[in-house]
């Protein structure tokens, strides 16, 4: 079983600027998944894309999905400080198991 | 809230003792499942249950012994664990197995000492 990889490992940036998130993965996926956690908190479910979707909006997310090149990316706009926690992604392999990547942390500074 | 509670939140066990993590959820899930998540590591699938059966388990030592009594509450009984245990623990579940997204509990920090 596969591991997700995440970049960068960490992010810290302004309010009102954009954060990008990338992951990648190896094998073939039935969708990919973000989460987002607060520190020493649950995880929160951000949005799902299907392996046949390219692109997904959720409010101030959205996620691109490149199954030739295996990687997805989160994009959320108009950062605000409320939105530092860690943020993971999670893909489903064929086989029915959620994997997870070992998350971007990003700070978001006011 | 998620729908998914874990209790307790906070446990401080000596490696002699027997413990127990308690997850609940009302949502009305067939599948249910623990993580753990040690600092600086992705998080690990540790055991899935789907409709009361165990159907996965990741080679996790036999020192965690999970339980489902019923599709609304998941056990993790806990016994002679090592200080490398030390994690948080969560807990999930989801409508079915595999199906879509997952909703989390906010774990039970667990400190082995």
């Amino acid at each position: 079983s596969q591991q997700g990889e995440e970049d960068p490992q960490a992010l810290s940036i302004q309010e009102g600027e954009n954060a990008t998130m990338n992951c990648s993965y190896k094998t073939s996926i039935n969708n990919l998944q973000w989460y987002r956690q607060n520190s020493g908190r649950g995880l929160v479910h951000l949005i799902l894309i299907r392996s046949n979707e390219r692109e997904k909006h959720s409010g101030r997310l959205r996620v691109t999905l490149d199954t030739s090149k295996k990687s997805s990316s989160l994009l959320i706009t108009a950062s605000r400080a409320a939105d530092t926690a860690s943020y993971f992604c999670a893909f489903m392999e064929y086989g029915n198991k959620l994997v997870f990547g070992a998350g971007t942390i990003l700070r978001v500074k006011s | 809230e998620t729908g998914v509670t874990q209790t307790p939140r906070h446990l401080v066990m000596g490696m002699t003792n027997k413990k127990s993590l308690k997850c609940e959820q009302h949502l009305g899930h067939n599948a249910m499942y623990w993580y753990k998540q040690s600092a600086k590591k992705p998080l690990e699938l540790m055991f899935v249950y789907s409709l009361e059966e165990r159907v996965e388990n990741n080679s996790v030592p036999s020192r965690f012994s999970p339980e489902c009594p019923n599709s609304s509450h998941l056990f993790l009984h806990l016994h002679t664990l090592q200080p490398e245990d030390s994690a948080l623990y969560l807990c999930a579940s989801s409508q079915d197995f595999g199906m879509t997204e997952a909703f989390f509990g906010q774990g039970t920090r667990l400190t082995v000492v």
